[in-house]
């Protein structure tokens, strides 16, 4: 069965100060792994999508990266204003169907 | 900005009475999406749309059905609803031919008394 589990639920971090994001996938065959965020009331926003193990992609402060298992977000000195759910997403080679995991909360304190 | 809008954007409702939401692009795409979001679960998917008429179910169809006879508009109803359908409702369209990232509007939030 084709699952998303995203790590941590929560985390608070003071301005500045990096971290990462975590997504663990199990997918028959990954066409592709996606990054959105999600601020409070909206629809997630599109932030980037992998395609293979050894791919990044950036923007602004923050970089995706994917491995065979696991991708993740990592975020380089955050201001107040990156404050959202992140959410991951896969898309298996057998369908067009997309698997979301249920989010990272991240609050960014001045 | 992908160009979709949702209508309504809140509906409070009751037990078994009908319900129609309205999703809206504005760029012609052909593969649109509905999704309903709940703590805990994340976007599941209701149904998607590939064209005109053409239609499938996703993971969580039940007592919900679609309906695309334009290709800019993308209904979903909720025949009889219930207090278990109380969600907030996504619809996403896919611009490149169902295999690439979706693009999501602002959502329904739907709660049914």
């Amino acid at each position: 069965e084709d699952q998303v589990t995203q790590s941590p639920e929560a985390l608070r971090l003071q301005e500045g100060e990096s971290s990462s994001l975590n997504c663990s996938y199990t997918v028959s065959g990954l066409r592709g792994l996606f990054w959105y965020r999600q601020d409070p009331g909206k629809g997630p926003e599109f932030l980037f999508t992998l395609y293979s193990a050894g791919e990044e992609k950036e923007k602004e402060r923050l970089k995706a990266t994917l491995t065979k298992k696991e991708s993740f977000l990592h975020i380089t000195a955050p201001k107040p204003e990156d404050s959202a759910t992140y959410l991951c997403a896969v898309q298996a080679n057998t369908g067009n169907q997309f698997y979301f995991g249920t989010g990272t909360s991240l609050t960014v304190i001045p | 900005d992908a160009g979709i809008t949702q209508s309504p954007r809140h509906k409070v409702t009751e037990t078994g009475t009908p319900v129609t939401l309205r999703c809206h692009q504005t760029e012609n795409h052909r593969y649109m999406y509905w999704y309903r979001q709940d703590p805990g679960h994340g976007l599941r998917l209701i149904h998607y749309s590939y064209g005109v008429k053409d239609t499938d179910k996703g993971e969580v169809s039940d007592g919900y059905s679609v309906s695309r006879s334009k290709t800019e508009d993308f209904l979903l109803t909720l025949e009889s609803a219930t207090s278990s359908q109380t969600s907030v409702y996504f619809c996403a369209i896919s611009v490149a031919g169902g295999y690439n990232e979706q693009f999501f509007g602002p959502g329904t939030r739907l709660t049914v008394l």
